[in-house]
């Protein structure tokens, strides 16, 4: 069974740009969450959808958004990037709500903005 | 709101032996779950070992055990007979409360050494 796959692996923006994560959940997984992580804050809770709807949001401001297709593929998009979003973004999926479910880890995409 | 706190930033173990990585939680919530997961340095974060709140019996998975001890909001992992490969950065994580996804501890870099 094919893991969690997020492209793409690596990305260079520069300040201003906006750009557009891809994650593909675990087949049969509806449930998909972001995560960023950065040196200084660790890891942080973005978002998290299931059945194409966004059931919670963490404390990010609202240049990071996401969506979730009938598939159970999820994009996160970040507009007007700052040099702060270089980090790691993880995408897990899990079978349905994450308090009762393993969430599985992608290899994540890491973003520097320059 | 819940909290992680892994006290042990860096480890340094002789491979072969056990090793133990420490995590206490501070949590509202009566029922809930306790993870841990390993990231090596390319990134992706490997599901290692749950823990449910109920669960009459401490966790075990092939080398990997929870020393879960309620009362004490503890959650130790154990690891047995470490080797080259177990290097890696860990974390315990617990599902936020109410809807912020899981909350994650700032992580254990754990050496093994030849």
């Amino acid at each position: 069974k094919a893991g969690v796959t997020q492209t793409p692996r690596y990305l260079i923006k520069t300040r201003g740009q906006q750009v557009t994560l891809s994650c593909s959940p675990i087949s049969g997984h509806r449930s998909v969450s972001w995560y960023q992580q950065t040196p200084g804050q660790g890891l942080q809770f973005l978002f998290e959808y299931f059945s194409e709807t966004q059931r919670n949001k963490g404390n990010f401001p609202g240049r990071f958004s996401g969506r979730q297709f009938s598939n159970s593929r999820s994009e996160m998009n970040v507009s007007t990037l700052e040099l702060g979003d270089s980090a790691l973004y993880l995408c897990a999926s899990s079978q349905g709500f994450w308090a009762k479910n393993i969430q599985y880890f992608g290899a994540g995409t890491r973003l520097s903005v320059l | 709101a819940q909290k992680i706190t892994q006290t042990q930033p860096g480890m340094f173990v002789q491979e072969k032996e056990a090793v133990t990585l420490d995590c206490t939680y501070d949590t509202s919530d009566q029922s809930y779950g306790l993870f841990w997961y390993k990231q090596p340095s390319s990134g992706e974060m490997i599901f290692l070992i749950y823990q449910g709140s109920y669960d009459e019996q401490n966790a075990t998975e092939g080398r990997y055990s929870l020393n879960f001890q309620k009362a004490r909001k503890s959650a130790n992992l154990v690891i047995s007979a470490s080797q080259l490969g177990d290097s890696a950065m860990y974390f315990c994580a617990i599902p936020g409360g109410g809807a912020d996804g899981l909350t994650f501890g700032k992580g254990t870099h754990l050496i093994i050494q030849p």
